[in-house]
């Protein structure tokens, strides 16, 4: 079935730091990506989107890139502040007949400090 | 503008209680979900709705129900809690289906004793 794999975390960075967590993903065919965000106490929003291969996303600084080829779709910031601290879900949609499923990673967790 | 409603945000429950947690959005959206979420596991589906009317199992459906009487609400009932429903839960709707934006409720954090 379908799945999703992103880098186990917490991640601790220094405010401006460069960011980039890693997500790979196994699908039947070429399925949107997607970057959720869950700042602490709220429920999880769209970050960013890809819908074809080559496709970026971009939104609020941070950059995903839709990679047939390697199956991947890591998500990046080149200067992350202390705002940016959340958990962060890499997913897509289950490609299964019927099925209305978004696959979910296990998150990785963000913290910057100043 | 509200988006996805969700009541209450705590709750802890007794073993053998019931609870119904209420979710509605004020979206139009005809696609619902109810996730839970455990710590390092992501988010499991739980039940999802594709209109008023029709309800269908998602990933982890055992110990729950749901009914979509209207477009806007998707209450989520538990009947006998177990320790093991002790999660996060969160409500979710959009717009044509999971390749479309999904818009998530703030949450429900069950504690089952």
């Amino acid at each position: 079935g379908d799945s999703v794999t992103q880098m186990e975390g917490p991640v601790t960075l220094s405010e401006e730091a460069f960011l980039t967590i890693n997500c790979t993903y196994t699908a039947t065919g070429y399925p949107s990506l997607f970057w959720y965000v869950q700042y602490p106490g709220e429920g999880l929003q769209l970050l960013l989107k890809a819908t074809k291969a080559d496709d970026k996303g971009s939104n609020k600084g941070f950059e995903a890139t839709y990679r047939k080829e390697t199956t991947s779709f890591h998500l990046e910031k080149g200067s992350v502040q202390v705002s940016d601290s959340a958990v962060y879900f890499c997913a897509l949609p289950n490609s299964g007949a019927g099925s209305y499923q978004l696959t979910f990673g296990k998150g990785t967790k963000l913290s910057v400090i100043p | 503008n509200a988006g996805v409603t969700q009541t209450p945000k705590f709750r802890i429950l007794k073993i053998g209680q019931s609870m119904t947690l209420q979710c509605t959005q004020d979206m139009n959206h005809n696609y619902m979900y109810w996730y839970r979420q455990d710590p390092g596991m992501g988010l499991k589906l739980i039940y999802y709705s594709v209109g008023a009317g029709i309800t269908d199992k998602g990933e982890v459906p055992n110990g729950y129900n749901v009914s979509r009487s209207t477009t806007e609400d998707f209450p989520l009932r538990l009947e006998l809690a177990a320790p093991s429903q002790t999660s996060v839960y969160f409500c979710a709707s959009s717009l044509i289906g999971v390749n479309t934006e999904a818009f998530f409720g703030q949450g429900t954090r069950l504690t089952v004793v």
